[in-house]
């Protein structure tokens, strides 16, 4: 079956622009993650959501980020007034319920001028 | 601060040999474990997931948790050169949100 896509896979955009960055889980997985990646580093959690519960942004670095997502589908990661700081990769993975293992999509490079 | 512990290697192995990767946890309560594998520039892919303590074996890859230990790993048999990759440690309790904790990863180095 389809497996978790990611939408851009590459956003180059000016210091100040805001971005929309896009996810679509695997059908029927009701836990959504939204991960941030710099250049040689690890994993960074920014927000989850887990079907119709209050999503944990707890990793969210700023009040420049917010993400939103419709029931069990799509999600969208919001950066507003982007930072040099922000360029990295950004992940999405999904799981089947919150106990279970995560598929991750390709991701979307996003690169901050 | 729940935090995932790994050697940052990186680890080099000649081929044909067994590597084995090692995992450190602090949350005792933590239930879900998950290894995964990063080749460079692409997104993570689950290998192995593991729920209870013992063995778990998939082909050349074994998991083993030991939760008295806090301690969980990742042994791959038979090692090729594209086995070479950052693994990653992945640990999920049942509280706090069922946030997954992803340790910083383990470079393999597979020599042919």
């Amino acid at each position: 079956g389809a497996g978790v896509s990611q939408s851009p896979s590459n956003k180059v955009t000016e210091k100040g622009k805001d971005v929309e960055l896009r996810c679509d889980p695997i059908s029927g997985h009701t836990a959504l993650y939204w991960y941030r990646q710099r250049l040689g580093q690890g994993l960074e959690f920014l927000i989850y959501f887990q079907g119709n519960s209050a999503p944990d942004k707890s990793g969210l670095p700023s009040d420049r980020f917010s993400a939103e997502r419709t029931g069990e589908s799509v999600s969208t990661l919001t950066i507003q007034r982007t930072q040099q700081e922000d360029s990295a990769v950004y992940l999405c993975a999904s799981s089947l319920q919150e106990y279970y293992e995560q598929y991750f999509g390709p991701g979307t490079r996003l690169t901050v001028t | 601060q729940k935090e995932v512990e790994q050697n940052s290697g990186p680890l080099s192995v000649p081929e044909g040999a067994i590597a084995s990767l090692n995992c450190t946890y602090s949350d005792r309560v933590s239930q879900s474990f998950f290894w995964y594998r990063q080749y460079s520039g692409k997104s993570p892919e689950l290998i192995m997931s593991i729920y209870s303590n013992g063995d778990k074996e998939d082909g050349r890859f074994t998991a083993q948790l030991n939760k008295a230990s806090q301690y969980v790993s990742l042994l791959i048999r038979d090692s090729q050169p594209s086995d070479s990759a950052t693994y990653l440690c992945a640990v999920k309790g049942d509280t706090g949100g069922f946030k997954t904790i992803f340790g910083a990863g383990t470079r393999l180095f597979v020599k042919a």
